[in-house]
């Protein structure tokens, strides 16, 4: 079946633009989570949801950053007044239930210039 | 604060070589620890190792958990070039469902 899809795969986009990174999970899947990677580093946390409701936002570094889930399926990441320090690849994963097997997407790479 | 190391950050191997990949973590009410194999972008899973099963093999690839030593490793016989890759340790805690990462080995597989 369909694997976890992101899109866009790249985005390019000036310091001060607003951006949006979407994610589509696995047919089924409830839980839904957001990764940042940064160049050499592993994937950092940002916010999983739960259905439409997130569940834990703690990883979100700043007001800039927000992400919904309105219909507990598609996710939106949606990062204002972007920054050249937000360019990273942006990992998306899903799974059946919240704690279970995370699936993750290709990423979507963004660079602000 | 919740932390995962790995070592080492880069590795250079011929094929047939044997490798061990190492992991360690300091995290509140572990849960599982998982390895992930990354080229290009999507890590894609490995093993996931628990307090139930601390020892895991698939093909020429097997991994251990040790709970005392809050540790584990990633044991790659006969390596190959397809074998080049990123490898990423991650530990779930009982607090939800986030994975804490760590560095990643960067392995390469010369022919």
């Amino acid at each position: 079946g369909a694997g976890v899809s992101q899109t866009p795969s790249n985005k390019v986009t000036e310091k001060g633009k607003y951006v949006e990174l979407r994610c589509d999970p696995i047919s089924g899947h409830t839980a839904l989570y957001w990764y940042r990677q940064s160049l050499g580093q592993g994937p950092e946390f940002l916010i999983y949801f739960q259905g439409t409701g997130a569940a834990d936002d703690s990883g979100l570094p700043n007001d800039r950053f927000f992400a919904v889930r309105p219909e507990g399926s598609v996710s939106t990441l949606k990062i204002q007044r972007t920054e050249r320090g937000d360019s990273a690849v942006y990992l998306c994963a899903s799974s059946l239930v919240l704690g279970g097997m995370q699936y993750f997407g290709p990423g979507t790479r963004l660079t602000v210039l | 604060e919740d932390k995962v190391v790995q070592s080492p950050l880069s590795l250079v191997v011929h094929e047939g070589d044997t490798v061990t990949l190492n992991c360690s973590y300091e995290v509140t009410n572990f849960r599982s620890l998982l390895w992930y194999k990354q080229e290009k972008k999507a890590p894609t899973f490995l093993f996931m190792l628990t307090s139930s099963g601390i020892e895991k093999k698939s093909g020429r690839l097997s991994s251990i958990l040790d709970k005392k030593e809050l540790s584990s490793i990633l044991n790659i016989t006969a390596t190959q070039t397809g074998d080049s890759a990123i490898y990423l340790c991650a530990v779930a805690s009982d607090q939800g469902g986030k994975l804490i990462f760590g560095q990643g080995t960067e392995l390469s597989v010369k022919p």
